[in-house]
């Protein structure tokens, strides 16, 4: 049973172009996380959020936690090449202690 | 200072074999856990070990073992290798836990094949 629903799972677009990518759940999560995996690599922690309706912001990432602390959403600004890769949420189910990951979104930003 | 060590980086084995992979963890940490990542079923918790206990364990067959030394660093082992093994295992390291209250750093993999 995949917990964390991501979409899209492929998304290409211009450089320079504004996207939001998702991470669905029917569970409640104590806290979720996005990370960001790029060829060859592990990865790579962007944010952590915990408070229902909290938002993040890193650079141009903004990054939010549902009010209902179910689903989350990143959005990027102007996007660039270097913004290339998979972009996975993970989020610890209330009450557990591990981690769940979607499967992730593949990012390709066009020069 | 030095991040997640996994070796071997690459690897190809024949069905029913067994398989060793190696991770050092950042130096103090002292959670150690392992992730299968492959294209169909994304990122999959296998274990966690902390302080050379085994503390949470994911959904997959006893064909899949770890351990972890008193130095942190651990092993994890797949024994009679199938097909559907073929993936990027993952070892990430935590200075608490592999929960996602706790910051987790992972290395860049070890690429099993099985042919």
């Amino acid at each position: 049973t995949q917990l964390l629903e991501q979409s899209p799972q492929f998304l290409s677009i211009q450089e320079g172009e504004n996207l939001t990518v998702y991470c669905n759940s029917s569970s409640v999560f104590s806290s979720l996380q996005w990370y960001r995996q790029e060829p060859g690599e592990g990865p790579v922690l962007l944010v952590t959020v915990v408070t229902g309706g909290e938002v993040k912001k890193l650079k141009r990432l903004t990054f939010q936690f549902g009010d209902a602390r179910k689903d989350s959403s990143l959005h990027i600004t102007a996007a660039q090449p270097g913004d290339t890769g998979l972009y996975l949420c993970a989020g610890e189910i209330l009450g557990d202690d591990k981690i769940i990951f979607g499967k992730g979104t593949r990012l390709h930003i066009l020069p | 200072k030095a991040g997640v060590t996994q070796t071997p980086r690459y690897l190809i084995k024949t069905r029913g074999q067994q398989v060793t992979l190696s991770c050092s963890p950042i130096s103090g940490h002292r959670s150690v856990s392992w992730y299968q990542q492959t294209p169909g079923q994304g990122l999959q918790f296998l274990f966690e070990y902390f302080s050379e206990t085994q503390r949470n364990k994911g959904n997959f067959p006893g064909r899949f073992s770890g351990r972890q030394f008193s130095n942190s660093r651990s092993e994890m082992n797949v024994s009679t290798l199938e097909l559907g093994d073929s993936a990027l295992y993952l070892c990430a390291s935590s200075s608490s836990g592999a929960g996602v209250g706790n910051t987790i750093y992972f290395g860049e993999g070890s690429w099993l094949t099985v042919v």
